[in-house]
């Protein structure tokens, strides 16, 4: 089964700015989730967002993210005034009975 | 917050050879899983284990949950050069909304032909 799509594939952006990151899922699931992952480092959780409301955070998950679904189907991840560190992979994944499966990324580029 | 430790960072093998890499962590997980990513895209699941002692293999892979649920190895067996990639081992305890996954830093592996 598809995993997720995200859009877009890059972002590039100046310090300060907001950046909308999207993940579509195919299919209807329940449990999403939200990774980042610094070149060369490894994947960091950020956020879980279950039935429309988050379920978990890190605490890299600070007052400058917030994550909504806006109309039922897209789910966004929102960074309001984007920092040089926030440049990173993000990946959107799903949850399928404990098994992750993750999209493709948006790479976010903060200049 | 819980650390995972991930052996080697990286391995230099030739084509055929077989390949064992592990995760190790402080505390007790109670599902594991491996991943495969490739440069520029999504890490790809490729085993997942949920219960200690647990052997599973898919193809020329196998993984084991370990016994005390705080390690995990993968073996790739008879590798070839589309293995080629950065493995990375995650651990959860999931159940209810806690499912997010800790993931380690990674193993590196390059293979030649």
């Amino acid at each position: 089964e598809p995993e997720v799509t995200q859009t877009p594939s890059h972002q590039v952006t100046q310090m300060g700015q907001e950046v909308i990151l999207r993940c579509v899922p195919i299919s209807n699931h329940l449990y999403f989730y939200w990774y980042r992952q610094i070149l060369g480092q490894k994947v960091e959780f950020l956020v879980s967002f279950y039935n429309n409301e988050i379920s978990e955070k890190s605490e890299i998950f600070d007052d400058q993210f917030s994550v909504e679904r806006p109309d039922g189907s897209n789910f966004t991840l929102k960074i309001r005034s984007t920092k040089l560190e926030d440049s990173a992979m993000y990946f959107c994944a799903r949850e399928d009975s404990g098994e992750q499966f993750f999209g493709p990324g948006t790479r976010l580029t903060v200049l | 917050g819980q650390q995972l430790n991930q052996s080697p960072q990286s391995m230099f093998i030739q084509e055929g050879e077989d390949v064992s890499m592990n995760c190790t962590s402080s505390s007790i997980f109670n599902t594991w899983l491996w991943y495969k990513q490739d440069p520029g895209e999504g890490p790809v699941l490729l085993i997942a284990l949920y219960k200690a002692g647990e052997l599973t293999s898919n193809g020329r892979l196998t993984a084991q949950f370990g016994i005390t649920r705080k390690d995990s190895f993968l073996n790739i067996s008879a590798s070839i050069p589309s293995d080629v990639g950065i493995y990375f081992c995650a651990g959860s305890n999931y159940g209810g909304s806690q499912g997010n996954l800790i993931f380690g830093k990674g193993t590196k592996l390059s293979v030649k032909p």
